[in-house]
């Protein structure tokens, strides 16, 4: 069984870093692209950011450019997201997403809030 | 690049049917047939019911059919079941492996 297990301390104030991880099991890691999707309170999906299998080739929605790092350690199984100069609006649940040989997000993570308040 | 159109809620009796669109551009849903679906209950993980436009992975009821014409996608559900309220998002491959997801309809069984 695909298990896909968010962590992270959850509250930063603006302006703050803070690194989610996603510990992955039930699959062979190093063969699929893995991401993160967010999706603020009442609001709905933003894919934020993916990266390829061996890392090499990564993805940012516009939004998070210069400010979020995404990174995995395939010997770990793992697959993080450093984010920096946080904002009030990057309040989210965070989501490890694994992409299927199909192209889709076809195993999603319980989700992981992210608060970004003073 | 901004969010798919969908409607923002859809509504049936059990053991009808509804349809979500999804709107993009070329760009998007009409430029390459990598068009999925989700279905997120309240306060759960969204669950992928839909992938490269009309198929469905192992275990999602063929109730659930989709398709695609030009920059518009659709989700279906025939014979609604009170297990089917819930949101659905739809997404699209935008190139450069950049995604964009659509508004979200909420589906209520009446």
């Amino acid at each position: 069984e695909v298990q896909l297990v968010e962590s992270g301390v959850g509250l930063v104030q603006p302006g703050g870093s803070l690194r989610v991880s996603c510990v992955a099991s039930g699959f062979t890691f190093k063969n699929n692209w893995m991401g993160w999707v967010r999706q603020a309170p009442g609001k709905g999906l933003e894919w934020v950011a993916n990266i390829r299998q061996d890392g090499n080739e990564i993805t940012y929605v516009e939004s998070v450019k210069g400010r979020f790092t995404i990174s995995r350690d395939n010997a770990k199984n793992s697959v993080y997201l450093q984010m920096n100069s946080l904002r009030e609006d990057d309040t989210a649940v965070y989501y490890c997403v694994r992409w299927g040989l199909t192209g889709a997000m076809d195993n999603w993570g319980q989700g992981i809030l992210v608060t970004v308040s003073s | 690049q901004s969010a798919l159109t969908q409607p923002r809620s859809v509504s049936g009796s059990p053991g009808q049917s509804v349809t979500i669109s999804c709107t993009g551009t070329s760009s998007d849903v009409g430029g390459y047939d990598y068009v999925s679906w989700y279905q997120q209950h309240p306060g759960k993980a969204p669950k992928l019911m839909i992938y490269e436009v009309t198929n469905r992975p192992s275990g999602v009821p063929d109730r659930f059919s989709a398709s695609k014409s030009g920059n518009t996608a659709s989700l279906t559900i025939s014979g609604l079941q009170a297990e089917d309220e819930a949101d659905y998002y739809c997404c699209s491959f935008a190139g450069s492996h950049y995604y964009i997801f659509g508004l979200g309809t909420e589906v209520t069984v009446l």
